[in-house]
């Protein structure tokens, strides 16, 4: 799986978007962009994934470069609750190399 | 609809001792994958169970060992335990090799003295 990397930490306000960069310069042509998020003491969450196209569902928005060597993640309107590290991933999706593979993430803090 | 549970969630052991983790997947999932994670870094991947067998395995000694049952529910075991093996263990299920994301339990914190 390419290898991706992020920003050790990152703050915004509540309120705000909250823009979380991912270089994968080195990403293949079958490999997605995943994104997880791990608040305090529970497991890693899931949030979004994409190929190439622009992805946006209830949590967040994806953009995903023309060249697909980086990705921004999107939270909308972040509040106090959305503090956590925010880890993406890049892997193949289909078959059974399923594994993910966490890099140290970003830590985001959201101030009030 | 019952996420990912793992039990214990707490658990103290010493050096040389054997635990046993375990998990019962999301609804409707067959497919579990268990992670380590140590404290400040990124989970790492132990190995995964589909239909009972052991389908990929990460770069961990075979004190790691692990079973799935007919349920789909999964163990992990861990034999000769050292005081590295002290983290996080995070179970994640999935429903087969498609494109569905893992979802993941809270874990089972792991003591080693």
């Amino acid at each position: 799986d390419a290898k991706t990397t992020q920003p050790t930490s990152m703050d915004c306000a509540e309120g705000r978007a909250a823009n979380l960069p991912c270089n994968h310069s080195t990403i293949s042509g079958n490999e997605y962009v995943y994104w997880y998020r791990q608040i305090h003491s529970q497991g890693p969450q899931y949030i979004i994934h994409g190929l190439k196209n622009n992805e946006t569902n209830e949590m967040a928005s994806l953009i995903i470069t023309e060249d697909r060597k980086s990705s921004t993640l999107i939270l909308p309107h972040a509040t106090l609750r959305d503090t956590a590290v925010y880890y993406c991933i890049v892997r193949v999706a289909w078959g059974s190399a399923r594994q993910l593979t966490f890099g140290s993430g970003t830590q985001l803090t959201v101030l009030p | 609809d019952a996420g990912v549970t793992q039990s214990p969630t707490h658990l103290i052991k010493t050096r040389g001792q054997q635990v046993t983790l375990r998990c019962s997947p999301k609804s409707g999932h067959d497919t579990v994958s268990w992670y380590q994670q140590a404290l400040g870094q990124g989970p790492q991947f132990i190995f995964q169970y589909y239909e009972e067998e052991e389908r990929q395995r990460g770069n961990f000694p075979d004190r790691f060992s692990g079973h799935q049952f007919p349920n789909y529910s999964s163990e992990l075991n861990v034999n000769a335990l050292l005081l590295g093996d002290s983290a996080l263990y995070l179970c994640a299920s999935s429903l087969g090799h498609n494109n569905s994301p893992l979802h993941f339990g809270n874990g089972t914190r792991l003591t080693v003295t």
